[in-house]
This record gives structure tokens, C-alpha cells and sequence, in this order.
């Protein structure tokens, strides 16, 4: 089935760990994004990439770094977590970045203790 | 920088009524795409309904519909006839959009979670 996978679907991790959350989508987007979402503040765009080899910076990038390989990859990884890192994060992808629309992979809950 | 605000926290209806979520949003962006996207507790981001700026006429998806009112920068969803799967969160959120091209970041409100009574 084509579409985004994500993976860990969920992790505890240790403060001061190094962790990288994986995202994966077949359908040849060009456009990628990670998006942490929190209660009450909804999502929010972290990094996002739209294309193979370029990535840029959302709106809450500190703590976290991206990278992108190929089309089919957009890894994110968070070098040393702290607590504040806690939250669910979505991966999604575009067509391209004159797309409006993203498909979002199902969600990766990281607890940072 | 824009800025999308969902006054509502929560929200509950009965099963078959209407109920109608706020949103509002801040731009001095004069092209732009609005969104309703719903996350039932599976946790998967579907979406919903879009609207685009320049368009006057509201946008409708079955039992879904917005009132949009661009002066007002506000862009409501209306469920009607209400029914169990509706209970999720929902969400509002904007993209700005520029001569044919959008830059895909999408700016997201807090969130209405909505219950739907039996």
C-alpha cells in the first residue's frame, strides 16, 4: 500500500540519548516535512525538505537535525533529547512545494524521561 | 509570520444535529489555502475540506462545509448531521500561496477535539 511509514510507532528514550525517527514514503513526492504536535499548540513544522539533497528550517528546528539522501528518506534526528522533546511527530510528504497537499505518515510518540 | 487561532477546546454534539467549529487566522499574505484537517484517535491526519482564498464561493464536502469570510479572516466548519466517526480532534491551519506555487509549509491551529454523543 502506498503511502508514509514511520518508525519507531512509539519510544521511551533516556535525557542526553541521541535518538533518529524514520520516515519513509513511496510515492516519489518530492516534498517533505516533520511536524511535532503538542496539546494546545497543535503541529508544528520542525524541518522540511523540498527536495532530494536541500533541507530547510521550520518553525521550531533547535534540538533537531534532518537530512535527506534520496527522494524516499527524510530522517529525523534529535542529537542529545531532552524532556521539552516529548510529543508526537509526524513525518508527511508533497507532490512538491507548489503542492497544498500533504499526506501525513501515522505518528511517532517519543517520551523523552 | 501567520498565526491560525482555535478559541474552542472542546466541543460536543449529538449524534444527527449540526455543529459548527471557529476558526480564525492572521495574514497579511493576500493568496492563501485554508484547511480543515480531522485526527481521530487512530491518530492519522486526514483531510477534511479546503478552501482557496480567492475563491468566494464555501467550499462543501458532503455533510461538511466552511463559511469563510475573508475580511473577517475567519473560516468556520460546519458538520451536519453529525455521526459517532466524526469524534476527533480537528484542525484549522493555513498555507500561504504565491502566483501558482505554495511554499507546503502548513501553519496549524491548537486543535477542537469534538465528541459526538449517541
Amino acid at each position: 500500500i502506498a503511502g508514509i511509514t514511520q518508525a519507531p510507532t512509539s519510544q521511551i528514550l533516556a535525557a542526553g540519548r541521541r535518538m533518529t525517527l524514520r520516515c519513509t514514503q513511496d510515492m516519489r513526492h518530492n516534498a517533505m516535512y516533520w511536524y511535532r504536535q503538542d496539546l494546545g499548540l497543535g503541529l508544528r513544522l520542525i524541518h522540511y525538505s523540498n527536495t532530494a539533497g536541500t533541507t530547510g528550517k521550520g518553525e521550531v528546528p533547535d534540538g533537531y537535525s534532518v537530512s535527506r539522501a534520496n527522494t524516499d528518506d527524510f530522517p529525523l534526528t534529535l542529537a542529545s533529547a531532552v524532556p521539552s522533546q516529548t510529543s508526537v511527530y509526524f513525518c508527511a510528504s508533497s507532490v512538491d512545494s507548489s503542492s497544498y497537499e500533504q499526506y501525513f505518515g501515522p505518528g511517532t510518540r517519543l517520551t523523552v524521561t | 509570520a501567520q498565526t491560525v487561532t482555535q478559541s474552542q477546546p472542546e466541543m460536543s454534539v449529538q449524534e444527527a444535529e449540526t455543529v459548527t467549529l471557529s476558526c480564525t487566522y492572521d495574514t497579511s499574505e493576500n493568496n492563501y489555502y485554508l484547511f480543515w484537517y480531522k485526527q481521530p484517535p487512530s491518530r492519522q491526519m486526514i483531510l477534511v475540506i479546503r478552501q482557496e482564498a480567492y475563491k468566494q464561493q464555501n467550499a462543501t464536502e458532503n455533510r461538511f462545509s466552511v463559511n469563510f469570510q475573508k475580511a473577517a479572516k475567519s473560516f468556520s466548519l460546519k458538520i451536519s448531521d453529525s455521526q459517532l466517526g466524526d469524534t476527533a480532534m480537528y484542525f484549522c491551519a493555513f498555507m500561504k500561496h504565491t502566483l501558482g506555487t505554495s511554499y507546503g509549509k502548513l501553519t496549524f491551529g491548537q486543535g477542537t477535539i469534538l465528541t459526538v454523543h449517541p
